[in-house]
């Protein structure tokens, strides 16, 4: 398994600002995913972070509204830029484990209010 | 693209009572299928992952069942407690990424 963690926990913002969550995970993992959860809605996936490359972005997301950086096997972080309302969401880390049989874990998420 | 549904939106039982939560997903080439537990706000936790190549899974109180050819799965949990109140969701993994379906809440009255 794998343990992670994520910066910030919450917070509230005002728009036309960004936030950048951080996401730290126990070992070295090659993929890590950004998902986002608008409220009542289930998880979509934002984007693929793997170490040494650029990030690939799901239909609908792009770069510059949600830049990625991986510097590292166990480290990545996620902007919202420009922040609205809209972006109102739960934000969350996940990593693929190193079995065999690619068992997801996730962070606890980052609840961002945008006011 | 591969829709995944999950049938009831929301359960509520007395406890001691057994759970029985639906998954369906529409492309079987799917890799392996996975229940995860979400208390309100937070993170999600995985239960069971079942491999493509598997018919079932079992933790506990948990059992989790696969059919690839009709695109289904079930979760049942046996003997519900209070504190198994949350949000399940089921998730597909295709070639790289997971698809969520919307998720089944469940409520156990004490």
């Amino acid at each position: 398994s794998a343990v992670i963690s994520q910066k910030p926990s919450r917070d509230i913002c005002q728009r036309g600002t960004s936030l950048t969550i951080q996401c730290q995970v126990d070992s070295q993992v090659t993929m890590m995913f950004w998902y986002r959860q608008q409220p009542g809605q289930s998880l979509t996936l934002i984007a693929t972070a793997n170490q040494g490359s650029e990030a690939t972005y799901e239909s609908g997301f792009v770069i510059d509204k949600f830049p990625i950086s991986r510097p590292n096997l166990t480290f990545s972080t996620l902007t919202v830029s420009n922040m609205s309302p809209e972006d109102s969401s739960i934000y969350l880390c996940s990593v693929e484990g190193t079995g065999a049989n690619y068992e997801q874990y996730f962070g606890p998420g980052t609840r961002l209010t945008v006011t | 693209k591969q829709e995944v549904t999950q049938i009831p939106a929301a359960l509520s039982v007395p406890e001691g009572e057994n759970l029985v939560l639906n998954c369906s997903f529409t492309d079987s080439a799917i890799y392996n299928l996975q229940w995860f537990r979400q208390d309100p706000g937070k993170g999600l936790t995985s239960l069971l992952l079942i491999q493509s190549s598997q018919r079932e899974q079992t933790s506990g109180r948990l059992n989790a069942s696969l059919d690839k050819s009709s695109g289904r799965s079930t979760l049942y949990i046996a003997a519900s407690q209070p504190g198994d109140s949350a949000t399940y969701l089921c998730a597909v993994r295709g070639d790289y990424k997971l698809s969520f379906g919307a998720g089944t809440t469940v409520t156990v009255r004490a």
